[in-house]
């Protein structure tokens, strides 16, 4: 079965630091990978996407890697804001009609 | 440029009411899909669209029906709501290479 893993499910840091969250995939023949933000009682912002034979993309304090051997992908937000703090949703792609979700990490960054 | 719009935001039904959601896109896509999100299990895909006139079934269709009479327009139906089906609706359009999915702003339905 194909499943999408974010951990952690919740992370509470302060202002300023480096941060990594983390997405893991049981099924690497993958066609792409999404990285979404979403704030609470709104819709999913696409943050950023990796295809298939890319390693990772970068915008702005964003930087996404992909690793399909192992099956995970990171999203690294430099110098974190309170303006970061949203749920972070990893989807990963299998065809036009399968792009699975994983449950979020929730992340809240303090002043 | 709108985007991915939702009709309504917002929606109370009593159980065996029916109802109409509505997502319209303007970027000519020719994907389409619907989606609930529920706490804890993340979104699931109800019905999707691979252009105008088609429909197919995703993860969760039961109880849904769909139309996508217009390629900018896709309709998510519930015929006799049930309070399962209390959720968070979206709807996302995608486009050619490189698949990237856009979302609406969400419809938050409750079924008592």
């Amino acid at each position: 079965k194909q499943e999408v893993t974010q951990i952690p499910a919740a992370l509470s840091v302060p202002e300023g630091e480096n941060l990594v969250l983390n997405c893991s995939f049981t099924d690497s023949a993958i066609y792409n990978l999404q990285w979404f933000r979403q704030d609470p009682g709104k819709g999913l912002t696409s943050l950023l996407l990796i295809q298939s034979s890319q390693r990772e993309q970068t915008s702005g304090r964003l930087n996404a890697s992909l690793d399909k051997s192992s099956g995970r992908s990171t999203l690294y937000i430099a110098a974190s804001q309170p303006g970061d703090s949203a749920t972070y949703l990893c989807a990963v792609g299998y065809n036009t009609d399968k792009l699975i979700f994983g449950t979020g990490t929730r992340l809240q960054v303090f002043p | 440029n709108a985007g991915v719009t939702q009709t309504p935001k917002f929606r109370v039904l009593k159980t065996g009411q029916s109802m109409t959601l509505l997502c319209a896109q303007d970027m000519n896509h020719e994907y389409m899909y619907w989606y609930r999100q529920d706490p804890g299990m993340g979104l699931r895909l109800i019905h999707y669209s691979v252009g105008e006139g088609t429909t197919a079934k995703g993860e969760v269709p039961d109880g849904y029906n769909v139309s996508r009479l217009k390629k900018q327009n896709f309709l998510l139906g519930l015929e006799s709501a049930a309070p399962s089906q209390t959720s968070v609706y979206f709807c996302a359009s995608m486009g050619d290479s490189p698949y990237e999915q856009y979302f609406g702003p969400g419809t938050r339905l409750t079924v008592t």
